[in-house]
């Protein structure tokens, strides 16, 4: 089956510092989606993104689909950023294979 | 637009009971997928249902698991008898309505099995 790879698996920033996180997969998709999951266990839906760069406030993402791997932008960051940040693609039925996640946390 | 909703939030049982979750998708929402998602790992499908058709049950434990969407809205989950390994969060997703490509996810339920 598909394999789902996120990098780096933690990641600690200091408030207002920039990131990109990673996200490769082994096999053509047509679905990738980026989730936060805050403390409270929530998965957020931040970008349903198979291919091309969105931008949604201070979050960005691109994927390359040709080569097989996603990035995660967070400019500006804050403590409400804080959190485990997932990368999933669309398996074969339509459900979604996700990464182990890079845990983020963002200092004041 | 109401989320997804599941109940209860948490849970505590002992090992060889049995527990049931419940999932309430997005209004108008033909798929509905059980994940279980172990502390420090991303969540895992354990079924999926187009309306109240299984479509995907390959990786649900059926000897202990089950689950039903019996008129194509509201789901169970039900573990018979619960095991120690167990011990995760359960999270429901919906997708469909005019958005046919991004899953929603509930708040899940977390489980311990003690």
């Amino acid at each position: 089956g598909i394999q789902v790879e996120q990098s780096p698996p933690d990641l600690i920033l200091q408030e207002g510092a920039n990131s990109t996180l990673r996200c490769n997969f082994s096999d053509s998709v047509n679905n990738l989606q980026w989730f936060h999951q805050n403390p409270w266990g929530q998965l957020i839906n931040l970008f349903y993104i198979p291919s091309g760069t969105k931008q949604n406030g201070r979050l960005s993402a691109t994927t390359v689909a040709t080569e097989r791997y996603s990035l995660l932008y967070i400019s500006s960051s804050q403590t409400t950023d804080s959190g485990v940040y997932f990368c999933a693609v669309g398996g074969s039925q339509g459900n979604l294979i996700f990464g182990k996640g890079t845990k983020l946390s963002v200092k004041p | 637009e109401a989320g997804v909703a599941q109940s209860p939030r948490y849970k505590i049982i002992e090992k060889r009971q049995s527990v049931a979750f419940w999932c309430n998708p997005i209004s108008g929402h033909a798929t509905l997928y059980w994940y279980q998602q172990i502390l420090g790992q991303g969540p895992k499908l354990l079924i999926q249902f187009q309306n109240n058709g299984v479509v995907d049950d390959s990786q649900l434990p059926k000897d202990r698991f089950s689950a039903e969407r019996l008129k194509g809205v509201d789901s169970t989950l039900k573990i018979q008898p619960a095991k120690l390994e167990d011990s995760a969060v359960y999270l429901c997703a919906s997708k469909g309505g005019r958005n046919t490509d991004t899953q929603y996810f509930g708040p899940g339920t977390r489980l311990t099995v003690l």
